[in-house]
């Protein structure tokens, strides 16, 4: 299976500013997909990544608040934007190609102080 | 709406028995179900899958039950290692993936 690799592994930002956040894949990938987990619970789905157009965003999630961008085929990128202790959160990147199931990377742990 | 369940947040197990973690799906649309395990400080690692098509599916050391009857879905772990000390997450697919709450799973010694 893939190999995921997300940076930061984790950050302690400030209230106000913007983190981006950067999802490497090893090998072309059909979808990859943006998630949020909040502290103790189950993860959300935020977006799908689409390649070389914009994402597609689930309900209570927008743009201005979390921009996505996919370049290519092994590459997304999440800014959570003008952040607020609530964004606390593993923000985690995870992509399906074909038949095989989704695989997650180990997530950025955010701290909005 | 859709919702992905599971029946307890936590289950401890002694060691060496057999671990049964249970979730209940409501959406008869969905066609494809997957068991994740999350260890502390990683993202969801999938552990087995299982098609609507079929009932049990078996890998090594777990398997997957459904129950499409009752919309219900278990994972059984045979043999419960500490290594098995995890968060436990159901997931369904209808066009796309819902999780469910997760269940944490206790090894006792």
């Amino acid at each position: 299976s893939a190999v995921i690799s997300q940076k930061p592994s984790r950050d302690i930002c400030q209230r106000g500013t913007s983190l981006t956040i950067q999802c490497q894949v090893d090998s072309q990938v059909t979808m990859m997909f943006w998630y949020r987990q909040q502290p103790g619970q189950s993860l959300t789905l935020i977006a799908t990544a689409n390649q070389g157009s914009e994402a597609t965003y689930e309900s209570g999630f927008v743009i201005d608040k979390f921009p996505i961008s996919r370049p290519n085929l092994t590459f997304s990128t999440l800014t959570v934007s003008n952040m607020s202790p609530e964004d606390s959160s593993i923000y985690l990147c995870s992509v399906e190609d074909g038949d095989q199931p989704q695989h997650f990377g180990d997530g950025t742990r955010l701290s909005i102080l | 709406g859709e919702s992905v369940g599971l029946h307890l947040p936590t289950l401890s197990v002694q060691e060496g028995d057999n671990s049964i973690i249970n979730c209940a799906y409501s959406n008869s649309a969905s066609d494809y179900f997957i068991w994740y395990k999350q260890e502390s400080g990683k993202g969801p690692q999938f552990i087995i899958d299982i098609r609507s098509n079929m009932d049990k599916r078996q890998g090594q050391r777990v398997t997957v039950l459904l129950n499409k009857t009752v919309k219900h879905l278990s994972l059984q772990i045979a043999a419960t290692q500490p290594g098995d000390s995890a968060v436990y997450f159901c997931a369904e697919r209808d066009d796309k993936i819902i999780f469910g709450k997760g269940t944490r799973l206790h090894i006792l010694p």
